[in-house]
Parts: C-alpha cells; sequence; structure tokens
C-alpha cells in the first residue's frame, strides 16, 4: 500500500524568508507525486507534479519541489514566503502501477499548516 | 474551482436520514472521485469513477453508495447517516489523457454534520 507522511502538522516562517514544507512516501514502482494548497472554506487547489525528469519542478505561486527518490522525499520549497502563502498543504501520491489509495486515487498526507508572519 | 461545483454546500441532518451529495463538472473530464477531510487525517478515497459504466470502491466506502448519472455528474449518498460521517465532502475530477499522472480538480466541498 501507498502511504505519505507530513512530519509537521504545522510550519512557521518569517515573510521574506525561504520555506520548506516536508514529505517523505512509500510506494510500489515509479511515484507520481503532487502538492496541494487548500485555502479556508476553499477546494484544494494543484501546486505542481512530479511524474519524471528533472528532479526538481517548478510550479504555480513561485513554488518549485525537489524529488529525491534515495530519501523517497519531495519537500516544496519557495525562496521568499508571503503572507499570502498561509494555508494548509496536502502532499499527494499515487503508484505507478496504480498500487494502494483505493487502487486508483490519490493517497494524500495529513496536511502542514503553513503560516507566514508578517 | 467553478468547473467543479458541489451542492449543498452545507447540510446538517440527523442520524438515520439519506442524504445525497452532488457533484457537477463542466470540465469534460471522464474521471471523477469523492473524497471526505477529516481534520488532521487529510483526505481519503471514498469512491471513484473511470466514464459513466465505471465505478469503483475507495478506501473507506462503507456506509457509502454512488452514482454517475452522467458524464458531467458524480452523487455521493449516504443510506443511513451516522455522526462519525459527519466531515467535509470533496468532489474532483481529473483528465485520464494524462495516465497516471493528471491531476485532480476539486470542487468547494460539502460540509456535512450529522447529529
Amino acid at each position: 500500500a501507498q502511504s505519505v507522511a507530513q512530519p509537521e502538522d504545522q510550519v512557521n516562517v518569517a515573510e521574506g524568508n525561504p520555506l520548506t514544507v516536508k514529505c517523505t512516501y512509500s510506494v510500489s514502482g515509479n511515484p507520481y507525486l503532487f502538492w496541494y494548497v487548500q485555502y479556508p472554506n476553499r477546494g484544494l487547489q494543484f501546486l505542481l507534479k512530479y511524474i519524471t525528469g528533472d528532479n526538481l519542478v517548478k510550479g504555480s505561486y513561485g513554488f518549485e519541489a525537489e524529488f529525491n527518490k534515495s530519501q523517497t522525499s519531495f519537500h516544496l520549497k519557495k525562496p521568499s514566503a508571503l503572507v499570502s502563502d498561509s494555508a494548509l498543504y496536502f502532499c499527494a501520491v499515487r503508484g505507478g502501477m496504480y498500487s494502494g489509495g483505493g487502487a486508483d486515487g490519490l493517497t494524500f498526507g495529513k496536511g502542514t499548516h503553513l503560516i507566514i508572519q508578517p | 474551482d467553478a468547473d467543479v461545483t458541489q451542492t449543498p454546500r452545507n447540510r446538517i441532518t440527523k442520524t438515520g436520514k439519506r442524504i445525497m451529495l452532488e457533484c457537477s463538472q463542466t470540465k469534460g473530464h471522464d474521471r471523477m472521485y469523492w473524497y471526505r477531510q477529516d481534520p488532521g487525517l487529510g483526505l481519503q478515497l471514498i469512491y471513484y469513477s473511470f466514464d459513466v459504466k465505471d465505478i469503483n470502491k475507495g478506501e473507506i466506502s462503507d456506509g457509502y453508495s454512488v452514482s454517475r448519472q452522467a458524464q458531467a455528474k458524480f452523487s455521493l449518498s449516504l443510506e443511513s447517516a451516522i455522526p462519525n460521517q459527519t466531515a467535509l465532502y470533496f468532489c474532483a475530477t481529473s483528465d485520464p489523457g494524462q495516465g497516471a499522472g493528471d491531476e485532480q480538480f476539486f470542487g468547494p466541498g460539502t460540509r456535512l454534520t450529522v447529529l
């Protein structure tokens, strides 16, 4: 079965500083990895994904993520945080052979609250 | 995402009642999904559908049923609601043309409270 771990319930960062939201995964076969963001009272919005190729993936709103196969990690990063980045962030995985997570749906982590302080 | 709509947005009901949550999409996607979100647990997959004739159980399908009335519509039913089904429910769609790398597009959610 596939799984995702987001080890931090909350991350606090000062505005203008770099931010990192951590994610590790377990999956059979090659992973398909995703980051989503959820603002209050809203649905999830897609940020970026890794399928294959370059380990550094760039996405929306200046976010990027680095895929590390040996460490089974897919950490979300941004060089300079904005107060408007404050939200709930979810990492998700789907196995290359559609294994686990209800066979085809994504398996989500529990989410990390990102708080950017002015 | 305005392309995926859910009704109702909020619902309070009583134990034992039958409830239907509806999802409509204008994205033209074949794949549709129902998830529930509980605080601190992330999202869990309830059911998913690859097309009108294809329905599959997810991780937590017990107590739920679904109907895919058309490509654009996917309904979730709670046959006899119980308090631990109180949660935020999300519908999502994706384009199978991207294979397993298809990102999902989520509706705004339905907040369901079962008393």
